[in-house]
């Protein structure tokens, strides 16, 4: 199995433009989850999925954000526009089951973006 | 309040020496409980997990943890670290009732030769 793929690995734009981050869960896992990650607020979970429905989005910071999940196997993690205070790693991880059953959350290699 | 704390934010260690990361976290009923590590330049990876039972655990590596439930704790441990152990070590717990999984900020060990 590939584990969990994100794209782009590295992103560096302006403030203002859209940034489109991609993740390719692992096959057979139901929940999705997006996390970012900052020296100052470490590791912060910002929306999570199961079969593909987001079911608790309470982490995303602002309307600039969105995510979505079309289909089992890709999901999106969208900011516009975008602010230097978007400037982290963002990590997605996938898992199988439900909290009481999943042994762990699998992590993607992470996307870190740069907003100039 | 903080709902998972780390104590240690940055740990520097000789390889052999003896480790202890602690963790404590605020939330009650059951939860599950983890510890992760982020080696440099590298994702996420579990080190160890604990859901129910024996509350000692081990885990890759040599590591291992101990959950105290009276002290809403579950310490990391290792008798001697090596110097591939530098990482960053993430304890992480689900919160009762959902299937969230709530990150303390990081310990980042550093460990010399």
């Amino acid at each position: 199995d590939a584990g969990v793929i994100q794209s782009p690995r590295h992103e560096v734009t302006e403030m203002g433009q859209e940034v489109t981050l991609r993740c390719k869960p692992i096959s057979g896992h139901d929940y999705l989850f997006w996390y970012r990650q900052t020296m100052m607020r470490g590791l912060e979970l910002l929306i999570y999925f199961n079969n593909n429905v987001p079911i608790d989005d309470s982490g995303m910071p602002e309307d600039r954000f969105s995510a979505k999940m079309p289909n089992a196997s890709f999901s999106t993690l969208k900011i516009q526009p975008s602010e230097p205070r978007d400037s982290a790693v963002y990590f997605c991880a996938s898992a199988h089951g439900g909290a009481a059953l999943w042994n762990e959350q699998f992590f993607g290699p992470g996307t870190r973006l740069t907003v100039l | 309040a903080q709902s998972v704390s780390q104590h240690n934010h940055h740990v520097i260690l000789s390889e052999a020496a003896s480790l202890e990361l602690g963790c404590n976290y605020s939330y009650g009923g059951t939860v599950n409980l983890f510890w992760y590590v982020q080696y440099p330049g590298q994702h996420l990876q579990l080190l160890l997990k604990y859901f129910s039972g024996d509350p000692l655990v081990k885990g890759i590596k040599g590591f291992e943890a101990e959950f105290i439930k009276s002290k809403f704790s579950f310490n990391l441990r290792k008798p001697s670290v090596q110097w591939s152990d530098t990482a960053e070590y993430f304890c992480a717990v689900t919160r009762p009732n959902t299937d969230k999984l709530i990150f303390g900020t990081g310990t980042r060990l550093q460990v010399f030769p």
